[in-house]
Order: structure tokens, then C-alpha cells, then sequence
């Protein structure tokens, strides 16, 4: 069946610093690629997706790249601020499929 | 536009006891979705309702849960008893078409965190 791995955390950081969160994907056909973002107190927020390979999603100066030949889509961004403190998810839905998969998700900490 | 709302926020229960679980969806939004996050794991899909037809339950764990939608409004979802195991945090979704595109996006609640003691 489908399925996400996405790096183990907590990831603790520097503002400023660059960051990334590996997530690889097991899947049938041509899933469909999301991450989600929960901040404190708050539900899941659609944060990108890519829906085919080689597609680049981004949103608040994050940016994943759909990549079929390494089955992954890590997320990165250049610069991280104390705000970007969050869980972050990735997932993917199948073809034809409604619900998502998601990884365990990886608690991001930034510190000023 | 009121958000997908969940309630209670938090619940602690004793392993045995009942507890349900309430979801408002957006209104106008037909597809309902449950899943839940058990432990800091993964988050696990657990049903889909279009409207107050269950349209893929293939997630929920067993018996000791039901999830209901009558009126294909709001939804409850009941554990009885409850375990310790089902201690973790239960999210509503909602979206307007079947699946979820860039004009009908999924929406999540900020869950309910259940704690069986």
C-alpha cells in the first residue's frame, strides 16, 4: 500500500539557518504530493503540493520538488524564521484516491 | 467563513468510558473526513463521509468506534469503551468536491486531543 517516511525530529535550528525535511513516498501510478504545517494551538494547513514529477511546490518561501526518480519531495527553505516553529507533515494521495497519507510529521523548533 | 470546528478541544476519559466527538464541517461542504494521530505517529485516515453516506471507512480501527452524520451536517465520532490505546489527537476535514483540488481545498479542524486514563 502507499506510504510516507519523513525524516525522524525534532529539528532544532537557528533563525536564519537552511532547512530541510526529508520525505520519500511509496506509492502506486502518480500520486499526488502535499505538506502540511500545524502550528501551536492550531489545525493542519495545506502549506504546497505538486501534483506530477518534477513539479515545484512553494508557499512562504518553502519550496518542494516532486521527484519520481528518488520517490521523494523534501521540503527546504533558504532562511527560517521563529515563526516557521511548526509540525510539518508530508503526504501524498493516490490516484482516484480521496484520503491522504501522511508521514509521522517533524517538530520543527527555531530559535532567535 | 467559519472553519472546520471541532469540540470538545480536549477530553480525559477513563479507559471504559464513552466519549464522542463532535465535527461542524464547513457549511456547504458534502465530503467529511476523520483521522487521527495516535502517539506522535503518523496521521492515520479513519472515514470519509459525502454527505451522511459513509463513503470509505476502511481506517477505522474497530468496532469501539462509530462515526455518524446524520442530516450529512455535523458528525460524531463515538468510542465505546474506550482503551488506552485511543489516547491521540482526532481531526475533522471538510471540502466541497470529492477530491480536494485548488478550488475546493481541504479544510482541517484543530482536533480534539483525547487522553484515556
Amino acid at each position: 500500500g502507499n506510504s510516507v517516511t519523513q525524516m525522524e525530529g525534532p529539528v532544532t535550528l537557528s533563525e536564519e539557518a537552511f532547512l530541510t525535511i526529508n520525505c520519500t513516498y511509496t506509492a502506486t501510478g502518480y500520486p499526488s504530493l502535499f505538506w502540511y504545517v500545524q502550528y501551536p494551538g492550531e489545525g493542519l494547513q495545506l502549506l504546497l503540493k505538486a501534483t506530477k514529477a518534477d513539479d515545484k511546490g512553494s508557499n512562504k518561501g518553502f519550496e518542494a520538488t516532486y521527484r519520481k526518480e528518488t520517490t521523494s519531495f523534501h521540503l527546504e527553505k533558504g532562511s527560517v524564521q521563529v515563526s516557521d516553529s511548526a509540525v510539518y507533515f508530508c503526504a501524498l494521495s493516490g490516484r482516484g484516491a480521496q484520503k491522504l497519507v501522511f508521514g509521522q510529521g517533524t517538530r520543527l523548533t527555531i530559535n532567535p | 467563513e467559519a472553519g472546520v470546528t471541532q469540540f470538545p478541544s480536549h477530553s480525559v476519559i477513563e479507559k471504559g468510558q464513552t466519549v464522542t466527538l463532535r465535527c461542524d464541517p464547513i457549511s456547504g461542504h458534502d465530503n467529511l473526513y476523520w483521522y487521527r494521530r495516535v502517539m506522535g505517529k503518523e496521521i492515520k485516515f479513519l472515514l470519509h463521509f459525502v454527505k451522511e453516506s459513509k463513503q470509505d471507512e476502511s481506517g477505522m480501527p474497530n468496532n469501539r468506534f462509530l462515526a455518524e452524520r446524520t442530516g450529512g451536517t455535523y458528525s460524531t465520532l463515538k468510542v465505546q469503551p474506550a482503551e488506552l490505546e485511543d489516547s491521540g489527537v482526532y481531526f475533522c476535514a471538510s471540502s466541497q468536491e470529492v477530491r480536494p483540488s485548488d478550488n475546493s481545498p481541504l479544510h482541517f479542524g484543530n482536533g480534539t486531543r483525547l487522553t484515556v486514563t
